[in-house]
């Protein structure tokens, strides 16, 4: 079967930095997606992978590895606003969007 | 500014009474999915039209249908919500399905409670 995991739930510091990993396990692979969701809200679009390597987008980078089946995330000087459910969704070899369960963070003043 | 739009953001339904969720979008985009997310699990796909090329998720309940009248369009209904069916319910467009560039975009969602 096709699996996506994600810690649950992480906490961290105002100002610090922290990186959410993400695994997966699907047929085929077109690209593994970064989503950010906000309580009740929708999520939306924060980053696209499909090559190996580090990819940066101001306080955001996402980081893959295909051979290892492995994502993540990292934010630097975190910010209140920043407290979100993260969402990892992988392409697979139908171009489905197979979805993680998202890692909430909590940002501590 | 190019949208996708959800209507309305709550909706309160009985047990068994019929609800239809609607979706715009004005990016001109050739897909629209339906998603259901529950709390603190991932979004599940219900559907998603290509054009006009309906496609159905194995596990989507016969409960669930979806029509699109034409490209900007795209709705939801819910023959007959059961307290499982209480979630939020998530629109998303792209432009084109099968490439693995081709980012979604969702709308606010809308929030379904059944009493």
């Amino acid at each position: 079967g096709q699996n996506i995991d994600q810690p649950t739930e992480m906490t961290a510091t105002e100002g610090a930095i922290v990186q959410i990993n993400c695994t997966y396990q699907t047929s085929g692979f077109n690209g593994l997606f970064w989503y950010q969701q906000h309580a009740g809200e929708a999520p939306t679009f924060l980053s696209y992978n499909v090559l190996d390597g580090l990819e940066e987008k101001g306080r955001f980078s996402s980081f893959l590895s295909r051979s290892k089946g492995y994502s993540y995330l990292l934010l630097k000087e975190l910010q209140m606003k920043d407290s979100a459910s993260y969402l990892c969704a992988v392409c697979d070899s139908n171009y489905q969007l197979i979805w993680g369960a998202g890692t909430k963070l909590i940002i501590k003043p | 500014d190019a949208m996708v739009i959800q209507n309305p953001r709550y909706q309160v339904t009985q047990f068994g009474k019929p609800v239809t969720l609607s979706c715009s979008q004005t990016l001109n985009h050739n897909v629209m999915y339906w998603y259901q997310q529950k709390s603190s699990q991932a979004p599940k796909l219900l559907f998603h039209y290509y054009d006009k090329d309906f496609n159905n998720e194995a596990d989507t309940p016969d409960n669930f249908q979806s029509r699109r009248p034409n490209t900007s369009f795209c709705f939801l209904d819910i023959r007959s919500p059961g307290l499982g069916d209480a979630a939020m319910y998530l629109c998303a467009t792209s432009l084109t399905p099968g490439q693995g560039t081709d980012t979604q975009y969702f709308g606010p969602g809308t929030r379904l409670t059944v009493l």
